[in-house]
């Protein structure tokens, strides 16, 4: 299976503030990345698919990038309504793998 | 738009069998281009795959569950299962039905369900 790791857990930041989230896969998986949103008591929703192409309806401030092994989630400005936790998830070979996830709280 | 509604008991006894059902609507299971799958998450845990069904009826399943799980379609209820036998408690979790969306160039979660809440317990 490919693992796939994401740093950091849990970050704390403020509302306007630039946010970035880790994820390395054990293997190369191309651009075969998304990355997901879960709010409380909600299923995760896609933001990023492909490692860089933002979902339909998804804002602008969030942007993906990377390939191989190494990708990034950015929030260029936190909003109130991005605090959730954030997945990446692999879709190079089966099984599908996700990030353990990362908490975005309010500081 | 697609919209996916999981339904099932939310208590399932030890070493009894979790039998889960999700309805679509918006959409067609019996069509090429999608995956329809199934994802858990235990309580305060990260996110599982389980497995899908395509069109035809292909299936695909996570090794670690694979000696237990069954997902399976039904084209004249439009709907897709899942069968997971001798649970314990480690099954315990939300169970999402979702549509992974295939292309030759890319593949997402395009869709979920509103997730349910399974409880193994006696």
């Amino acid at each position: 299976d490919i693992q796939m790791t994401q740093s950091p857990s849990f970050l704390s930041a403020s509302v306007g503030d630039r946010v970035t989230i880790t994820c390395r896969a054990s293997q190369g998986i191309r651009n075969e990345l998304g990355w997901y949103q879960q709010k409380p008591g909600k299923a995760p929703k896609c933001l990023i698919y492909a490692a860089s192409t933002l979902e339909s309806g998804v804002p602008s401030r969030f942007s993906g990038s990377g390939s191989g092994t190494e990708f990034t989630l950015t929030i260029s400005s936190l909003q109130p309504e991005d605090f959730a936790v954030y997945y990446c998830l692999q879709h190079n070979s089966y099984p599908r793998t996700f990030g353990q996830g990362t908490k975005v709280e309010i500081k | 738009q697609v919209q996916l509604q999981e339904s099932g008991p939310g208590l399932v006894r030890p070493s009894q069998t979790l039998s889960l059902t999700c309805s679509v609507s918006g959409g067609t299971v019996n069509s090429a281009g999608y995956y329809w799958t199934w994802i858990r998450q235990r309580p305060g845990e990260g996110l599982e795959w389980i497995g899908y069904v395509y069109f035809g009826g292909k299936t695909f399943y996570n090794p670690s569950l694979e000696s237990r799980v069954l997902i399976s379609s039904d084209t004249s209820k439009n709907q897709f299962s899942l069968t997971l036998s001798s649970v314990t408690a480690a099954d315990t979790a939300v169970y999402y039905c979702a549509r992974e969306f295939t292309t030759y160039y890319y593949n997402y979660m395009s869709a979920w369900g509103l997730g349910t809440a399974v409880t193994v317990s006696s």
